[in-house]
């Protein structure tokens, strides 16, 4: 089955910086990659996603981008704002399966 | 407008106790999910139903029914909790009949722990 992987783990950032999240997937197959932030006490909130026959997608400061042959895709936020401090979770989906990441804690420093 | 809503939010449980976990979607929505979420594991699948009428399992099932009630109503029931249950639980529904590629919208779930 498709299995899911996040780096790093835990990252912090100074706000206006950027911040990138990186997912790797193991099925060739799956063809949908969303990217959900979740707040504490909150459940998980899409923020977007990108289908397989696209590279790149962006909204304001919010992009994904998708590396099929390397199976990888990528969240990058920039101008950081304290209320980007949250967890996020990359999933992907293939098989009639949705596999979800174990998450990356995202701290922006003031 | 509310979404997903989840009841209990909070909830303990004696060990062999018996519960069950509501969700109702306001969405129209087609297909409802329940996860786990457990620390350092992310969101796992516990059952779905790809539209009204119809449930499947998902990756975890065991130790768990589930009933879908009408369009709106998809609840969990533990017949006798165990103390790996302990998690939080997540209801998810999206729009599209079927466990397919599409944005699922979630509630704030239910605390759930077992002593």
């Amino acid at each position: 089955g498709e299995n899911v992987e996040q780096h790093p783990s835990t990252l912090s950032v100074q706000e206006g910086d950027s911040a990138v999240i990186k997912c790797t997937y193991s099925d060739s197959a799956s063809n949908y990659f969303p990217w959900y932030k979740q707040e504490l006490g909150k459940g998980p909130q899409l923020i977007i996603d990108i289908r397989s026959n696209v590279g790149e997608k962006k909204d304001q400061r919010i992009a994904v981008t998708l590396n099929k042959t390397a199976k990888h895709f990528s969240l990058h936020i920039t101008e950081t704002q304290p209320e980007d401090s949250a967890v996020y979770f990359c999933a992907a989906h293939g098989n009639n399966r949705l596999a979800f990441g174990k998450g990356n804690q995202v701290v922006v420093i003031p | 407008n509310a979404g997903v809503t989840q009841t209990p939010k909070f909830q303990v449980l004696k060990t062999g106790q018996s519960m069950t976990l509501q969700c109702a979607q306001d969405m129209n929505h087609n297909s409802m999910y329940w996860y786990r979420q457990d620390p350092g594991m992310g969101l796992r699948l516990i059952y779905y139903s790809a539209s009204e009428g119809t449930t499947d399992k998902g990756e975890v099932p065991n130790g768990y029914n589930v009933s879908r009630l009408n369009k709106r109503e998809f609840s969990l029931r533990l017949e006798s909790a165990a103390p790996s249950q302990t998690s939080v639980y997540f209801c998810a529904s999206s729009e599209m009949v079927g466990y397919s590629n599409q944005p699922q919208h979630f509630g704030d779930g239910t605390r759930l722990s077992i002593l």
